[in-house]
């Protein structure tokens, strides 16, 4: 069965510093792996895709299959960035997500 | 174009009572999903519908119902409700490519 793992619950760091969320997977097909975010008093809305292989707010997960891993990363944080974050899994070309259950990141002043 | 809308935000009901989520989008999404939040269990799929007329389970779709009469409209309805539902519920839909899902604002729902 398709399970996401994210094993931090809570993350703090100072403004500045490098951050990175961790998420680990497993899923025998191909997965399909993306990263949500969801501020304060927002909905989620989808951050990054691995597919994509883009760069957002700074961002950036690069899809390590070896380790079954898609760590989502930024060399430095800003305060702004304080959010819940959701590292999601979809199956080959399915729209129905799997979650993890989500980092809350505080980046302090 | 309004995006995902769901009523009400909040609604408080007692055990037993009946109550539908509504749901809607304008983006003319044939994908749309129903998704529980609930703090230190991420989220989990209810239900979902790939479009007009059809349904399916999700992870967790046990005291949940659901139908889909139209491209624009996916209703959740809780048929008795308990404690154990009282969550976060988020309404979703996406034009067909996996993973780009737009969500809702929620609906905070308290069972007591």
């Amino acid at each position: 069965a398709q399970r996401v793992t994210q094993p931090e619950k809570l993350l703090s760091v100072f403004k500045g510093a490098p951050v990175e969320l961790k998420c680990n997977y497993s899923y025998s097909g191909s997965p399909e792996l993306f990263w949500y975010v969801q501020y304060s008093r927002q909905r989620l809305q989808l951050l990054l895709r691995h597919i994509s292989r883009e760069s957002i707010k700074g961002f950036t997960a690069d899809l390590n299959k070896g380790e079954t891993s898609f760590h989502l990363k930024k060399p430095f944080a800003q305060e702004e960035d304080s959010a819940m974050y959701y590292c999601a899994l979809a199956q080959g070309g399915s729209e129905k997500l799997v979650f993890g259950k989500g980092t809350k990141l505080t980046v302090n002043p | 174009n309004a995006g995902v809308t769901q009523t009400p935000k909040f609604q408080v009901l007692k055990t037993g009572q009946s109550m539908t989520l509504q749901c809607a989008q304008d983006m003319n999404h044939e994908y749309m999903s129903w998704y529980r939040q609930d703090p230190g269990m991420g989220l989990r799929l209810i239900h979902y519908s790939v479009g007009a007329g059809i349904t399916d389970q999700g992870e967790v779709p046990n005291g949940y119902n659901v139908s889909r009469s139209t491209t624009e409209d996916f209703p959740l309805r809780l048929l008795s409700a308990a404690p154990s539902q009282t969550s976060v519920y988020f309404c979703a839909s996406s034009y067909g490519l996996a993973g780009k899902i737009v969500f809702g604002p929620g609906t905070r729902l308290t069972v007591t």
